[in-house]
């Protein structure tokens, strides 16, 4: 069975930093790109950062750019995301996703439950 | 960036009822692009992918269509379990996007 886990999420100061982690489970995390989807409380999804397979490619959301590492350690069936300079408007949900492909046709196939992170004085 | 507008924001509808939500690009992104289900507190569900195929265990009812710039994700008959919100992804060019998302409710 798929399983991602997320973790690290929690209350952090406007400025502050936080690593959030996915573990990953029941699939080859090797032959598989990862994302990081957010939700800030009540609002709508918004991409926030793919990375590939074997770590040759990563992009990110234009608003994450500069601040935000995405990471993966496949010997460790796992993913991170890394937040500098954290914002305010960076407080959401942060889901890490499972890219799959068909063809060119690329999708999200798996998601994890989710870490909430908020920024807050 | 490439935008995706979402239409209706939200909708009231009834078992049993054909319902449809639309997403229009900004350009041209071929076939890349697929439907998400979130219920209220749950992670998002992938429901199609490439404009129009269905992922694994997806109900029938659920159907999309279109091309270029104009998609449309349509539920034949809703049932109880479809009331959620519903969003679009383009996935043809980063920074990937999803529209705003399309509210089913019970009227």
């Amino acid at each position: 069975e798929v399983q991602l886990v997320e973790s690290g999420g929690g209350l952090v100061q406007p400025g502050g930093s936080l690593r959030l982690s996915c573990a990953a489970s029941g699939f080859p995390f090797n032959n598989h790109e990862m994302n990081w989807v957010r939700q800030a409380p009540g609002k709508g999804l918004e991409w926030v950062s793919y990375i590939s397979k074997s770590d040759s490619a990563r992009h990110y959301a234009d608003s994450v750019k500069g601040r935000f590492t995405i990471s993966r350690d496949n010997a460790k069936n796992s993913l991170f995301l890394q937040m500098n300079y954290l914002r305010a408007e960076d407080t959401a949900v942060y889901y890490c996703a499972r890219g799959s492909f068909f063809g060119p046709t690329k999708y999200f196939d798996y998601w994890g439950q989710g870490t909430l992170v908020a920024v807050s004085s | 960036a490439i935008q995706m507008t979402q239409s209706p924001s939200s909708l009231s509808a009834s078992v049993g009822d054909r319902v449809t939500i639309t997403c229009r690009a900004s350009q041209d992104i071929r076939n890349d692009l697929g439907w998400y289900q979130q219920r209220p507190g749950k992670a998002p569900k992938l429901l199609i992918y490439g404009i129009s195929t269905l992922h694994d265990g997806v109900p029938s009812r659920f159907s999309g269509s279109g091309s270029g710039t104009d998609f449309t994700l349509t539920i034949s008959s809703l049932q109880p379990e479809d009331f959620a919100t519903y969003y679009c992804l383009q996935d043809y060019s980063y920074p990937w996007t999803f529209g705003q998302g399309t509210k089913v409710e019970v009227k």
